[in-house]
């Protein structure tokens, strides 16, 4: 059965740092693109950055360009998003997802970040 | 960016009506559209990829079409487990971007 596991949200203070991760299992990892995917609340779905099979091609939207970075680690079979200098548009529940193209068949069941004073 | 645009953003029907969801491209993505299917506090779920693929386990009753600018999702018979919002996305370039959503409600 494929799982994919978020962990890593909860409440932030603007300007501040999160890591999140994302444990796989299920499916072989290192032959699927993977993807960070965000849902403001009571929002519709946001696409945030997305990292090739080998790591070697990142992309990111613009608005987390320089502030988010996502990375992955195969031989662990997990995803990560570092986030820094949060601010209040950041918060989301942040959804982790998987695909062997760029349509994402295999999601995580989220978690949300929230960034706060 | 490619801007994306369902429509409608409501709807609202009845259980065995057939449904049809529009999803419009600012520029022509060939068939790079995928669609999923959300609840509310759940993950969303692939229907429909590469515009009119059933993704595998999906019911028949699901369909897409559509080419370049302009897709639709069908659902040939609504059921009381479809009430949901659905989301279109292409994935013709970067950045990635999703549809506004359209929620279909019981009528």
């Amino acid at each position: 059965e494929v799982q994919l596991v978020e962990s890593g949200g909860g409440l932030v203070q603007p300007g501040g740092s999160l890591r999140l991760s994302c444990a796989a299992s299920g499916f072989t990892f290192s032959s699927y693109w993977l993807t960070w995917v965000r849902q403001a609340p009571g929002k519709g779905l946001e696409w945030v950055a997305n990292i090739k099979q080998d790591g070697s091609e990142k992309y990111y939207v613009d608005s987390v360009k320089g502030r988010f970075t996502i990375s992955r680690d195969n031989a662990k079979n997990s995803l990560y998003l570092q986030m820094q200098s949060l601010t209040a548009e950041d918060t989301a529940v942040y959804y982790c997802a998987s695909s062997p193209s760029h349509h994402y068949g295999y999601w995580g069941q989220g978690t949300l970040v929230t960034v706060s004073s | 960016d490619i801007q994306m645009t369902q429509s409608p953003s409501t709807l609202s029907a009845s259980v065995g009506d057939r449904v049809t969801i529009t999803c419009r491209a600012s520029q022509s993505i060939s068939s790079w559209l995928a669609w999923y299917q959300q609840k509310p506090g759940k993950a969303p779920k692939l229907l429909i990829y590469k515009a009119s693929s059933l993704e595998s386990g999906v019911p028949s009753r699901f369909s897409g079409s559509g080419s370049g600018t302009e897709f639709t999702l069908s659902i040939s018979s609504l059921q009381p487990d479809d009430f949901a919002t659905f989301y279109c996305q292409q994935y013709y370039n970067y950045p990635l971007t999703f549809g506004g959503g359209t929620k279909v409600e019981i009528k």
